[in-house]
């Protein structure tokens, strides 16, 4: 079974601490995925990545960064976090090899910022 | 740019009947579907992907029929049981299995 972690399921961070979170799947796949989910908004792509060290913008990607430095590790990274960058974050991955398209999710990072 | 609508947004209903979920898209140039499923709090489950050259995919209760020149796919629960209730996401797949998702239909199943 295709295994996707996230560092934490819930965290605070105060208003202009730098925030890290941490992805890690465990079947060499290429691409992952953050989205932000929102009561109202949805799932929306923030930035993806289609192999080690590239990186793309999705939908909304002010704010944030990312970092791609091993395949199975995507990083998503608040610079300096904001009130409105509470949210539910959530990673996702697929391989391009199989004979499937299917996204896998991790189980999410609530995240609240003071 | 994709816009993707689930109607309806809720739905409670007792065990046992069969449900219809519905997911329509504005752009048909799509490579695939997914249906995903979310309990309160957690992560996304994806429960069936239909490529664009397919119909239909079937899983346990679960079918999923996709038109795709019409922009429209249907989510068939049979049986429904109380472990079903959770929210029901749809996502069509554009260039590079790029995502795009609908609001959801939140089902409450009652005993």
């Amino acid at each position: 079974d295709v295994k996707v972690t996230q560092s934490s399921r819930y965290l605070v961070k105060r208003t202009g601490e730098k925030v890290f979170l941490e992805c890690v799947q465990d079947m060499d796949h290429e691409n992952m995925f953050w989205y932000r989910q929102d009561p109202g908004l949805g799932l929306r792509l923030i930035y993806f990545s289609y192999d080690v060290k590239m990186k793309e913008k999705g939908d909304i990607p002010e704010g944030y960064s990312v970092s791609r430095e091993k395949k199975e590790r995507f990083s998503l990274i608040l610079e300096s976090a904001s009130t409105n960058q509470t949210s539910m974050y959530l990673c996702a991955s697929y391989g391009v090899r199989g004979d499937t398209d299917t996204q896998y999710f991790g189980p999410g990072t609530r995240l609240t910022v003071l | 740019k994709q816009e993707v609508t689930q109607i309806p947004a809720a739905l409670s209903v007792p065990e046992g009947e069969n449900l219809v979920l519905n997911c329509s898209f504005t752009d048909s140039a799509i490579y695939n579907l997914q249906w995903f499923r979310q309990d309160p709090g957690k992560g996304l489950t994806s429960l069936l992907l239909i490529q664009s050259s397919q119909r239909e995919q079937t899983s346990g209760r679960l079918n999923a029929s996709l038109d795709k020149s019409s922009g429209r796919s249907t989510l068939y629960i049979a049986a429904s049981q109380p472990g079903d209730s959770a929210t029901y996401l749809c996502a069509p797949g554009g260039a590079g299995n790029m995502l795009t998702f609908g609001g959801g239909t939140r089902l409450m199943v009652k005993p």
